[in-house]
């Protein structure tokens, strides 16, 4: 089983629509978790922080679930903008390492 | 803040070749970094783990001797692929912990590199 997975998608939404991403991860022990944005043949860039209360920056909001194991991402009022690969990254037994899932693609269209 | 270079962003090179990849945190001091490999549509996967000074942790399936890593500095990791072939064709990405860290599990990632052996 991966540490990380993910559904990947593609999830094909209208500008302004609102999505949700979820992702499951295995390791209990994990300490951090994280959304992560990746553009096409770019390096992936943290979009968010996660944490057990939850947590919103603008249009984003970010759950976590350590009972279940699970992390959800909520965009609102997508837009054109927002269209990339959203990677949902956990820590890993080292404390440093981060384990990476393998994306979750996201399409907004006009 | 907090820029992590790599070199060189995109390399095209033939089988039995050796590539070298740099990775240079510009403007903090990194007593780690972090190496790891995207292939298409697949997740960023970590190759090895550097700390300054010391021999580098690779992962389970990750082979030393062809991946050489050396940690040098504080401020530069290289990454060297020793007689690449066609299936080492990958996303090179290293990423870069600073000695002073507003958390542990803080990194910086660099541009990517993009090696592709014909």
């Amino acid at each position: 089983r991966k540490e990380v997975e993910q559904d990947p998608g593609p999830f094909n939404v209208p500008e302004g629509a609102t999505v949700a991403f979820n992702c499951t991860y295995s390791n209990s022990a994990s300490q951090s978790f994280f959304w992560y944005r990746q553009d096409c043949r770019k390096e992936p860039k943290l979009l968010m922080s996660v944490y057990s209360s939850g947590n919103e920056d603008g249009r984003f909001t970010a759950q976590l679930n350590r009972a279940s194991q699970y992390i959800s991402l909520l965009i609102r009022d997508s837009k054109l903008s927002d269209s990339a690969t959203y990677l949902c990254v956990v820590n890993s037994n080292s404390g440093y390492a981060l384990n990476f899932g393998k994306g979750t693609s996201l399409l907004v269209t006009p | 803040g907090a820029v992590v270079s790599q070199h060189p962003s995109r390399v095209i090179c033939k089988s039995g070749t050796s590539v070298k990849i740099e990775c240079r945190s510009l403007d903090f001091q990194a007593t780690t970094m972090f190496w790891y490999r995207q292939f298409p549509k697949q997740s960023l996967m970590l190759m090895a783990t550097s700390n300054e000074g010391s021999k580098a942790t690779y992962e389970q399936g990750v082979e030393k001797d062809k991946f050489l890593i050396n940690h040098a500095s504080l401020t530069l990791s290289t990454l060297t692929v020793t007689s690449a072939h066609p299936e080492d064709s990958s996303f090179y990405i290293c990423s870069a912990r600073p000695r002073r860290a507003p958390r542990t599990d803080t990194q910086y990632f660099g541009p990517g590199t993009r090696l592709t052996v014909l």
